[in-house]
């Protein structure tokens, strides 16, 4: 079965501040899909990033990074310089087979909360 | 680029009435579709997956009969939410399938929040 663990429920930070978002993943397909998702509070899901199993390559895109880490099955998420608009709740998912359109496991969530 | 919409983006309904959520790829055919629920504070729980012209596909735990699904063409999956109660004031939210040769993406709705008295 597929399992998607963000262990960090809520996190707080003051605006320029870094902070990472941890995803651990179980899954027993050999291919398979990780996603990134944004929940803003007016509840719409903002497409963050996608990245197959195969490509252990980070990526950086603006003051956003990810880290994939095939080995220890996590797939973690930082944002530099925070800003009070990343406020938002952050979503890991998963998809299963070797479909990057198919039905996505999602993890709890974690809320992140910048402050001015 | 692909859109899907979702109508209506908030509903409040009495107990005992059906309600009727709407996912329309504008651009796409998508012959997959989800359906997906939130609670408060809660993630994403997939319901079902909806085919085109065949029966919805229901995740354990999901009453087919409560949570009736209809893709009865490629641009449009309904959601229906017979006999509310109360239980099922929730988030729901829809993802579709855009599928090209080389190339599969999903596209989410804005959701629909459900608040039944």
């Amino acid at each position: 079965a597929q399992k998607v663990t963000q262990a960090q429920t809520e996190i707080s930070v003051v605006e320029k501040e870094d902070v990472t978002l941890d995803c651990v993943y179980e899954t027993r397909d050999t291919t398979y899909y990780l996603f990134w998702y944004k929940q803003p509070p007016s509840g719409e899901l903002v497409f963050l990033i996608r990245r197959n199993s195969f490509d252990e390559q980070n990526e950086i895109s603006g003051r956003y990074s990810w880290n994939f880490q095939k080995s220890t099955s996590s797939f973690n998420f930082t944002i530099t310089a925070s800003q009070v608009v990343d406020s938002a709740v952050y979503f890991c998912a998963l998809s299963e087979a070797r479909a990057a359109g198919n039905k996505l496991t999602f993890g709890g969530g974690t809320r992140v909360l910048v402050k001015p | 680029g692909a859109v899907v919409s979702q109508h209506p983006s908030r509903v409040i309904c009495k107990s005992g009435t059906s309600v009727k959520i709407e996912c329309r790829s504008l651009d796409f055919q998508a012959t997959t579709m989800f359906w997906y629920r939130q609670f408060p504070k809660k993630s994403l729980m997939l319901m079902a997956t909806s085919n085109e012209g065949s029966k919805a596909t229901y995740e354990q735990g999901v009453e087919k009969d409560k949570f009736l699904i209809n893709h009865a063409s490629l641009t449009l999956s309904t959601l229906t939410v017979t006999s509310a109660h109360p239980e099922d004031s929730s988030f729901y939210i829809c993802s579709a399938r855009f599928s090209a040769r080389t190339n599969e993406k999903l596209f989410f709705g804005s959701g629909t929040q459900l608040s039944v008295l």
